[in-house]
């Protein structure tokens, strides 16, 4: 396995459109998070799934905000009518449930949102 | 609530020895991680520590005491690729199993 997935790399939208980011975790890995980090900042919670079950939300995931992961595998991150505050880098994480990995989290290479 | 603090900037030469130092708050301490990011790319996996001590990996260690709030990671023989932000994270059981990140501290390494 090459490690967690993400697409696209980049996006560049106009205020007010909708765009969805997919993450692909590494297999087997139950655990799934999303983060948005933005210049000088550190990576800050988004949401986490644990298979299909979305079981923690961030209050910074407003109403515009919407993760789904389906089959307890891929997920996806929908942003709705977007703001030029939304600009950032959109990161995804992954856990496996058990074993000498199971506190790490593997970061994927992210998806970097401009809003213009 | 959580509040995690480290040093912005760091500057160091090749060969030496450098100290990261992280302090944090938290309501239900679970572990800390430090982990390292280049300008661009994903964070990757440093070290964890949940029990007071060091943790020692090749030219990497870090150390934790719970009870004074306060983590270092120690970067031994630096060479030029080490140049990249470090994050220190927390992980706090009143607030789930995500991680809580400080904002890194960018550290140059120099010839």
């Amino acid at each position: 396995d090459t490690g967690v997935s993400q697409d696209p790399r980049h996006k560049i939208t106009k205020r007010g459109q909708n765009v969805t980011f997919r993450c692909d975790p590494i297999s087997e890995h139950n655990r799934l998070y999303w983060y948005r980090q933005t210049l000088g900042q550190g990576p800050e919670f988004l949401t986490y799934f644990q298979n299909e079950a979305q079981l923690e939300k961030s209050r910074l995931l407003s109403d515009r905000f919407s993760a789904e992961r389906p089959k307890g595998s891929f997920s996806t991150l929908e942003i709705q009518r977007t703001e030029q505050g939304d600009s950032a880098m959109y990161l995804c994480a992954s856990s496996p449930p058990s074993g000498r990995h199971n506190n790490e989290q593997f970061f994927g290479p992210g998806t970097r949102l401009t809003v213009l | 609530g959580q509040n995690i603090d480290q040093p912005t900037e760091m500057t160091a030469t090749e060969g030496a020895i450098v100290q990261i130092n992280c302090t944090y708050q938290t309501s239900g301490f679970n572990g800390l991680f430090w982990y390292q990011q280049h300008a661009g790319e994903a964070p990757t996996f440093l070290s964890y520590n949940v029990l007071d001590g060091l943790e020692e990996k090749g030219r990497f260690s870090s150390f934790l005491s719970r009870s004074k709030g306060y983590s270092y990671l120690l970067l031994k023989e630096l060479q030029m690729k080490d140049s990249a932000s470090y994050l220190c994270a927390v992980r706090d059981n009143q607030a789930g199993t995500a991680l809580i990140f400080g904002k890194g501290t960018t550290l140059s390494v120099s010839s």
